[in-house]
């Protein structure tokens, strides 16, 4: 069983609907916890980052982390055509550790 | 402008060569990480590197070398052992001691094809 479990997708939603991408884990060392946003053919790049339980709010984007749960997940307010991308979850158990677990990705298409 | 590079961005190779992945840096960062994506699945670390001259084997390293004979340079070799080379390669670097420790910095990928 993998560390990380990310559900799989294909998601495909209308423009200005509300997104929720979602992972759970299963190493309770865990801390860190980040999404990233990779858009076809290109590298990941880093779009939230939550430490601990709670959420972070950032424009449309919303963090949110249950480490009681072990599951986090990504919503996406009033989705955009340019918010088409696949989504990363990954995660962390130290900084300075070295290693991120990362999930499979959830590939999002936002339909004009 | 800083960021990093990843060289060449398609490299295509016969089956039983060995090739080599050119990852540079110029952020300044301590830690670098090879990653293979294969479509429909996540990022699996094939090595990392936290200090010069010093790596460690990631979850996928059969069939993998690396180097790190300087700060900036991290190229990855997939020799002809790896069964199934063909794969998206993606070279990320990390700040190690800053708050922003957590964030990885990932090149543009290299797409190479064996056949």
């Amino acid at each position: 069983q993998k560390e990380v479990e990310q559900d799989p997708g294909p998601l495909s939603v209308p423009e200005g609907a509300i997104v929720s991408l979602n992972c759970t884990y299963s190493n309770s060392a865990f801390q860190y916890f980040m999404w990233y946003r990779q858009y076809s053919r290109k590298g990941p790049e880093l779009l939230m980052y939550t430490y601990s339980s709670g959420n972070k709010e950032d424009g449309r984007f919303t963090a949110q982390v249950d480490k009681s749960s072990k599951y986090i997940s990504l919503f996406i307010r009033d989705s955009q055509p340019s918010d088409s991308a696949t989504y990363l979850c990954a995660m962390s158990a130290h900084t300075n550790a070295g290693k991120s677990t990362f999930g499979d990705g959830t590939t999002l298409t936002v339909k004009p | 402008d800083g960021g990093i590079t990843q060289s060449p961005k398609y490299l295509f190779r016969k089956e039983g060569q060995n090739v080599t992945l050119s990852c540079e840096q110029n952020l300044n960062h301590d830690a670098m990480y090879w990653y293979r994506q294969d479509p429909g699945q996540g990022l699996r670390l094939i090595y990392y590197s936290q200090i010069v001259n010093d790596f460690q084997k990631g979850d996928i390293a059969e069939g993998y070398s690396v180097s790190r004979e300087k700060k900036e340079s991290f190229p990855l070799t997939v020799t002809s052992a790896q069964k199934n080379p063909t794969a998206f390669y993606l070279c990320a670097s990390r700040r190690i001691y800053s708050d922003r420790s957590y964030e990885q910095y990932f090149g543009p990928g290299t797409r190479l094809t064996v056949t």
